[in-house]
């Protein structure tokens, strides 16, 4: 079964409007999340890593105020894409795992901005 | 910034037959290559990670080997079936203790019955 569960799995919203989503680590605790975006045709690119307990660390060119990042806790790490707009339409992935083992991930959230 | 590349983009291939594809990536500052199977609809699922120069992994028909000098990785898949029709992704992982990744894009693999 899933041991990372993402919420929801496809969104589709008003320009304008904020949109979150949540990654549970369903079995296991997990300091460290990571969030991707994929592109049509592209490949998983890594937006941020997720730290429980403290700030999250955006990859270049990823607009830290734009998409906002909470770890609250070991089993919980939300992506808040706020004031969306039709390019941040895309498909959204979070990934959880123990150190140096092979990374679970959710079933992403295909997000779709009118 | 980091150029991991997989080829070919798609593959069709013939139910019984068997095929192989590559990724290859950089082979300074490398730490570990993750093959990931990823289904339509479903979340990618952990095929094989690699750590050393010759290593070679095995599950079920998918095996898969790893050349960390020439920074390139092979994925086999023999004896092809219709459920083995997925997106196969690798990536690479640069630095122990540290899981963040860099993919390629995928080659998309379709078996025709």
């Amino acid at each position: 079964g899933a041991v990372v569960s993402q919420h929801p799995s496809r969104v589709i919203c008003k320009s304008g409007t904020s949109v979150k989503i949540e990654c549970r680590s369903l079995d296991f605790q997990a300091t460290t999340m990571f969030w991707y975006r994929q592109f049509p045709k592209q490949s998983l690119m890594l937006m941020a890593t997720s730290n429980e307990g403290s700030k999250a660390t955006y990859e270049q060119g990823v607009e830290k105020d734009k998409f906002l990042i909470n770890h609250a806790s070991l089993t919980l790490s939300t992506l808040t894409v706020t004031s969306a707009h039709p390019e941040d339409s895309s498909f959204y992935i979070c990934s959880a795992g123990s150190s140096n083992q092979p990374q679970h991930f959710g079933d992403g959230t295909r997000l779709s901005i009118l | 910034i980091l150029n991991v590349e997989q080829s070919p983009q798609s593959l069709h291939v013939q139910e019984g037959d068997s095929t192989n594809f590559t990724c290859s990536f950089p082979s300074s500052n490398f730490y570990a290559l993750h093959w990931y199977r990823w289904e339509t609809a479903k979340s990618p699922e952990a095929l094989f990670v690699m750590t050393l120069n010759g290593d070679e992994k095995k599950k079920g028909r998918i095996s898969a080997t790893l050349n960390t000098k020439e920074g390139y990785s092979y994925l086999y898949i023999k004896g092809s079936q219709p459920e083995d029709s997925a997106t196969y992704l690798c990536a690479h992982q640069a630095n122990f203790g540290n899981e963040k990744l860099t993919f390629g894009t995928g080659t998309r693999l379709t078996i025709i019955p």
